[in-house]
């Protein structure tokens, strides 16, 4: 099996565009999957493929793929951004799902 | 609407089996793998395993000795059996349905979770 890794914890202002970072040898056969998990909350998915978004998730979310590493990106943080998002992919080798640590974004 | 719904005991001694069901309702889920993750308080996600329509199994090599997942597909419905429970299987666990796109490009999702069910594991 494979390991994602996450930063642990990132700050945005209001408004201001952020990068969420995911890197792992598994993202080389797989593209990034991400989702948003607010406390309380299952998990939401807001990104997958190659930059597509769910029906419902705001346009302001984007993701991006190179080698072994991904990125979510918020352009125009919204308070309501506020959340836990962890990344996601699928080992091409065992098929296994593995997800990364987790980042805490905070909405300043 | 599309949605899935689970159920199961929620409070465990150690050494029990814990025993959870899901069940898809409002599409036919042809094609999805079906899987269980869990979160462990105040930590992140752990996929546990999946189960496609086939019945073809795949689980978390940490977990696998203790795990079995099982699907009814006549019933839209998933299982999943943990054996020789300990506190350290103590979590919120999620059903969720994906879907594997392997034409041209690769992904995984899991885009229906279920709200989750917290298991308590204590003596």
């Amino acid at each position: 099996s494979s390991e994602l890794t996450q930063d642990p914890a990132v700050s945005v202002a209001l408004g201001q565009t952020v990068r969420i970072t995911c890197q792992g040898d598994s993202l080389r056969g797989y593209y990034a999957t991400w989702y948003q998990q607010k406390p309380g909350q299952a998990p939401v998915l807001v990104i997958f493929g190659n930059n597509n978004r769910p029906s419902g998730i705001p346009n302001r979310f984007s993701g991006s793929n190179s080698g072994n590493t991904a990125s979510l990106t918020i352009t125009g943080a919204q308070a309501e951004d506020e959340a836990d998002y962890y990344c996601s992919s699928r080992d091409t080798i065992d098929n296994t799902v593995p997800f990364g640590g987790g980042t805490k974004l905070t909405v300043l | 609407q599309v949605h899935l719904q689970q159920w199961g005991a929620g409070l465990l001694k150690p050494s029990e089996t814990l025993s959870l069901t899901c069940a898809g309702y409002g599409a036919s889920f042809t094609g999805y793998y079906w899987s269980w993750i869990r979160q462990s308080p105040g930590k992140g996600l752990e996929w546990i395993g999946e189960i496609n329509q086939s019945g073809d199994t795949k689980y978390n090599p940490s977990l696998k000795s203790r795990v079995t997942i099982s699907m009814d597909t006549s019933k839209n419905q998933m299982s999943l059996k943990l054996t020789s429970v300990t506190a350290a299987d103590t979590a919120i666990y999620y059903c969720a349905s994906g879907w594997l796109q392997l034409d041209q490009s690769y992904y995984y999702y899991m885009d229906i979770w279920a709200k989750g069910s917290t298991v308590t594991v204590s003596s």
